[in-house]
């Protein structure tokens, strides 16, 4: 069945670093992937979404684009922030919602 | 705000008793899911439905049971509760077309005592 495998945390990183989250997937058809992202004490956010090959998803400076060749969805920021600690998921939608195990990130200042 | 809303926040109980945990999800959407946060084992799926079917049944275990309304809210049931069900218990709504993004509640807090 479908599966999304991310980077084990935590992760923690001084504020201005450079973050990157990895993910990669296992699907029978051509899903959707996304990143999530749950802040202290909350539900989980959409943060961005790619629907095919080669799509790059964008939102509040990260990024990821979907690469089908190596099946991976790879989360970065360029300078991370003290408000990006969280804890953030990569999940896919091909006929059912399927999220990884999380990756917790904390960023000092 | 994600449009899906999750009644009560909070809930103590005791070990033994049965809640009822309820969905409203957002405006339009047709699919409800149901996820279960602990500590120890992450986002762990239970069940999805779509237009009041079940489409899609994860870790759920015999004890707990759901079901989606005619007005598209749903509810959980969990019954001869443990203390291990302590968790945070997520619903999500999306239109239910393949691919789409699901939306998150902010989640129902149960704490077995």
């Amino acid at each position: 069945g479908d599966s999304v495998t991310q980077m084990e945390g935590p992760v923690t990183l001084s504020e201005e670093a450079c973050l990157t989250i990895n993910c990669t997937y296992t699907a029978t058809g051509y899903p959707s992937l996304f990143w999530y992202v749950q802040y202290p004490g909350e539900g989980l956010q959409l943060l961005l979404k790619a629907t095919k090959a080669d799509d790059k998803g964008s939102n509040k400076g990260f990024e990821a684009t979907y690469r089908k060749e190596t099946t991976s969805f790879h989360l970065e920021k360029g300078s991370v922030q003290v408000s990006d600690s969280a804890v953030y998921f990569c999940a896919l939608n091909d006929y059912k919602l399927s999220f990884g195990a999380g990756t917790t990130v904390t960023v000092r200042a | 705000d994600s449009g899906v809303t999750q009644t009560p926040k909070h809930l103590i109980t005791a070990t033994g008793q049965r809640v009822t945990l309820r969905c409203s999800p957002r405006s339009g959407d047709l699919s409800v899911y149901w996820y279960q946060q602990s500590l120890d084992q992450g986002l762990q799926f239970l069940i999805q439905y779509y237009n009041g079917e079940e489409r899609a049944k994860g870790n759920i275990l015999e004890r707990f049971s759901a079901q989606q309304f005619p007005d598209l809210h749903s509810e959980l049931n969990l019954s001869s509760l443990e203390l291990g069900d302590s968790a945070l218990y997520f619903c999500a709504s999306s239109s239910g077309g393949i691919g789409t993004e699901a939306f998150f509640g902010q989640g129902t807090r149960l704490t077995v005592v």
